[in-house]
């Protein structure tokens, strides 16, 4: 595996369960994103993780809670989600948080 | 907050035509970097510009970092059926500390062969 990976690719969720998005980065990236897409929206920020710290927190609901273990893996722990947090969910890593981004290609939720 | 302007919001073209999009803000930023976005994958890195001014090339891509840091514009000559997409400007401060990058809304591209 190269660049950086997400699964699931795809998720349909009911507002009371738990899951949990995964992305690992395989280019010794010090630095790990988490985004959101929503249709007719710009690309929204939700998490910055450098050197396996949390350095922004975008002012993101905590029914969104995230989780970087080593600098390679990022997840993202959901639990009783609205539908309005249906979105294409976007992980990004960089070498360090100055640096470009890269992305991997995205968990598309759907909550019920 | 910061935000980014990106236009045209759509382009439908030719296949051969030559395509122009830009981003503008009313805030300064140090770095632009371009994306392009193909349905059910993630943003893919085109171009990165770092320096005010800098002109910079990918194949048929060339993009360039305005004078005042306020802005930026991507050229795509000689467009090709695969050029279909959402572009997206991305402007990054390093004085935010945190790699933040504040995105455009997009530009879809269409071209017809």
């Amino acid at each position: 595996e190269t660049g950086v990976t997400q699964t699931p690719r795809h998720l349909v969720m009911g507002m009371t369960n738990k899951k949990s998005l995964k992305c690992e980065q395989h280019l010794g990236h010090n630095a790990m994103y988490w985004y959101k897409q929503s249709a007719k929206k710009p690309l929204e920020l939700m998490f910055v993780y450098s050197l396996e710290e949390r350095v922004e927190n975008n002012s993101v609901p905590s029914r969104f809670s995230p989780e970087c273990p080593n600098s390679s893996h990022l997840f993202l722990h959901l639990h009783t989600l609205q539908p309005e947090d249906s979105a294409l969910y976007l992980c990004a890593s960089s070498q360090d948080v100055w640096h470009e981004q890269f992305f991997g290609p995205g968990t598309r939720l759907t909550v019920l | 907050g910061q935000q980014l302007n990106q236009s045209p919001q759509s382009m439908f073209i030719q296949e051969g035509e030559d395509v122009s999009m830009n981003c503008t803000s009313s805030s300064i930023f140090n770095t632009w970097l371009w994306y392009k976005q193909e349905p059910g994958e993630g943003p893919v890195l085109l171009i990165a510009l770092y320096k005010a001014g800098e002109l910079t090339s990918n194949g048929r891509l060339t993009a360039q970092f305005g004078i005042t840091r306020k802005d930026s514009f991507l050229n795509i000559s000689a467009s090709i059926p695969s050029d279909v997409g959402i572009y997206f400007c991305a402007g990054g401060d390093e004085a935010s500390n945190t790699g933040k990058l504040i995105f455009g809304q997009g530009t879809t591209l269409q071209v017809k062969p």
